[in-house]
């Protein structure tokens, strides 16, 4: 069956590096199609999405945040990995990851918690 | 960027009632929203994709219509397993974006 689980650090100091892990199971990021998505959600506040990686390594980031996102993936290790720069307390909330295509976000992981705090 | 607005943002309905939520989007998207429900601690589930196709495994009672740029969710018997916020989601263009959210409550 399908599975993600999202991985990284719980506490992350203002200015560093963000840097998360989705680990996934019962698909291949090289099929034809297949994509992976990062969301996160600040408490309180909406879902919001950040980035995306397809099949073929073409990338997508949220406009306001696309200065300080980088994806990537390892086919091998079935992961994908997202960086955000110069972290600050508004970053705080729970990201998620995601397997989807144009037809929805089908599959989730269920998150981790981001606490962005000196 | 295409803005997706959900309305309203917060509602509250007794059991058995019939609800709808509405997601509007700044240009046309052709069908390419989905609604996802999300509880607090759980990962978001998805339950409508392309406008009007329901997830397998999800309730009857969740449908969804629409298309262009007006769509709607409609829980036709709100049942208490029901309480969550409800987002919708458009993959016409990227930036990919999600509506504000609607927090239905009993």
């Amino acid at each position: 069956q399908v599975t993600l689980t999202e991985s990284g650090p719980a506490l992350v100091r203002p200015t560093q590096t963000l840097t998360l892990t989705c680990t996934f199971s019962g698909f291949s990021l090289s099929t034809t199609g297949m994509c992976v998505s990062w969301i996160r959600r600040p408490p309180g506040k909406a879902l919001e999405w950040l980035a995306r990686i397809d099949w073929d390594d073409d990338k997508y980031y949220s406009t306001s945040l696309k200065t300080r996102l980088t994806i990537s993936k390892d086919i091998l290790q079935n992961q994908v990995v997202l960086t955000m720069t110069n972290m600050d307390p508004v970053d705080t909330g729970t990201y998620f990851c995601a397997r989807g295509a144009s037809v929805g976000l089908d599959y989730w992981g269920q998150g981790t918690l981001v606490t962005v705090s000196s | 960027d295409i803005r997706v607005t959900q309305s309203p943002s917060s509602l509250s309905a007794s059991v058995g009632d019939r609800v709808t939520i509405t997601c509007r989007a700044s240009q046309t998207i052709s069908s390419y929203l989905h609604w996802y429900q999300h509880k607090p601690g759980q990962a978001p589930k998805l339950l409508i994709y392309v406008a009007s196709s329901l997830q397998s495994g999800v309730p009857s009672r969740f449908s969804g219509r629409g298309s262009g740029t007006d769509f709607t969710l409609t829980i036709s018997s709100l049942q208490v397993e029901d309480v969550a916020t409800y987002y919708c989601q458009q993959s016409y263009s990227n930036p990919w974006t999600f509506g504000q959210g609607t927090k239905v409550e009993i």
